[in-house]
């Protein structure tokens, strides 16, 4: 069984630049949720997909998009980043939304935006 | 909004005490799970709790949820070195698909 998996690793972008994140789903998994974790925090709720459509979103503005492919790997897109957009991102992937279903975390991607 | 509150937010023990950490919410959570975080690594997922009063172990980690369903806590036996790291909570608040994490417990523990 292979576990939730993340790329790139690390990433460093300049204010206004656009990225792209991705993230390949435990196997047998169809929810994928992002998160955004920055420096000594929780991680934050940014969104989830079930079955390629958002189903829940967090308070993160409309630059922070996503898509869920029919592999269900997922993208997170964030345009017009901003200083306050370093954070190490985590990708998580569960059997259904909601309810008891356990999340399983990838490493995570850490972005620097300068 | 729906807030899960850690307590304590740091702490730091010799080697073979004991420790307790209480995560609470004005929510109802329909689980709670709690993970345990490394320094660049994603969280791992400890246990789920989903019934009122529950209490799981496993090995020196008692976890307990609140009868209410919006309190948790996480205990700690006999705390060895390899227990450092952040330990956080995280639910469903009942009848939403966010899933939200606690502000995070960082414990030390000296050898």
């Amino acid at each position: 069984e292979t576990g939730v998996t993340q790329s790139p690793t690390h990433l460093i972008k300049t204010r206004g630049q656009q990225v792209t994140l991705r993230c390949s789903s435990q196997s047998g998994h169809n929810t994928v949720s992002w998160y955004q974790q920055a420096l000594g925090q929780g991680p934050q709720f940014i969104f989830q997909y079930y079955r390629e459509e958002e189903n829940g979103r967090g308070n993160f503005p409309p630059r922070f998009s996503g898509l869920q492919f029919p592999n269900y790997s997922s993208e997170l897109n964030v345009n017009a980043l901003e200083l306050d957009d370093s954070a190490l991102y985590l990708c998580a992937s569960s059997l259904g939304s909601g309810g008891i279903n356990e999340q399983f975390f990838g490493p995570g991607t850490r972005l620097t935006v300068l | 909004t729906q807030l899960l509150e850690q307590s304590p937010q740091f702490l730091s023990i010799q080697e073979g005490e004991n420790l307790t950490v209480y995560c609470n919410s004005s929510s109802v959570f329909s689980s709670l799970q709690w993970y345990r975080q490394e320094p660049g690594e994603g969280p791992v997922l400890l246990v789920t709790v989903v019934t009122g009063g529950e209490v799981k172990k496993l090995k020196r980690l008692t976890f307990q949820f609140g009868d209410a369903r919006k309190d948790s806590s996480l205990h700690i036996t006999a705390a060895q070195p390899g227990d450092t790291g952040l330990y956080l909570c995280a639910g469903h608040p009942s009848g939403t698909y966010k899933y939200i994490f606690g502000t995070g417990t960082r414990l030390k523990v000296l050898a």
